[in-house]
């Protein structure tokens, strides 16, 4: 099956900081790749879905200025976690399809801890 | 808004049985529908897909049914092992893709 990947798995970052997290897919072309968070014990939220070539469309209560996703190419997509704070510790999962409705590859997930 | 249910929260069962996990959700205007497994710290792994139009699928030990109408899918695992202990997570997927999650059934299987 196709394969997602992300980097890095984990990291540790002090508050104010900036963090980039990559997600690839690589075997496939993703015209479109979607990033979501999942807090302890919770279920997996939908943050915005990253568009190759265009802007990202965020989710309600989602701040565009804060994550900022970038979709380079049909293979990357990146968000980056500005100015972090304890509270945006999270895991942070992206998914990409070949196709819209069909089946969603997940990447492993990046644990974010800022302390 | 989706919104999606799933039940039982946790379920502890001995090895060999056969369990039903359920999953129910309010927008019925869905593309597909897709069984996830998540292993503690892990990303999720794909299970089975169900697009709109069909029924169910099946894959091994594990069999979804989808009942769009109503607004509800099943997961059938027969003969459970240990290795079946993860959380099952449910997902229906609306336009472009978006699929939105349940708390999901965390599952354990008692050697």
């Amino acid at each position: 099956g196709a394969v997602v990947s992300q980097h890095p798995s984990w990291v540790i970052c002090k508050s104010g900081t900036s963090v980039k997290i990559e997600c690839r897919s690589l075997d496939f072309q993703a015209t479109t790749m979607f990033w979501y968070r999942q807090f302890p014990k919770q279920s997996l939220m939908l943050m915005a879905t990253s568009n190759e070539g265009s802007k990202a469309t965020y989710e309600q209560g989602v701040e565009k200025d804060k994550f900022l996703i970038n979709h380079a190419s049909l293979t990357l997509s990146t968000l980056t976690v500005t100015s972090a704070h304890p509270e945006d510790s999270s895991f942070y999962i992206c998914s990409a399809g070949l196709d819209e409705g069909d089946t969603q590859y997940f990447g492993p997930g990046t644990r974010l801890t800022v302390l | 808004k989706q919104e999606v249910t799933q039940i039982p929260a946790a379920l502890s069962v001995p090895e060999g049985e056969n369990l039903v996990l359920n999953c129910s959700f309010t927008d019925s205007a869905i593309y597909n529908l897709q069984w996830f497994r998540q292993d503690p710290g892990k990303g999720l792994t794909s299970l089975l897909l169900i697009q709109s139009s069909q029924r169910e699928q099946t894959s091994g030990r594990l069999n979804a049914s989808l009942d769009k109408s109503s607004g509800r899918s099943t997961l059938y695992i027969a003969a459970s092992q240990p290795g079946d202990s993860a959380t099952y997570l449910c997902a229906p997927a609306t336009s472009g893709s978006r699929l939105t999650f349940g708390e999901g059934t965390q599952l354990t299987v008692n050697p």
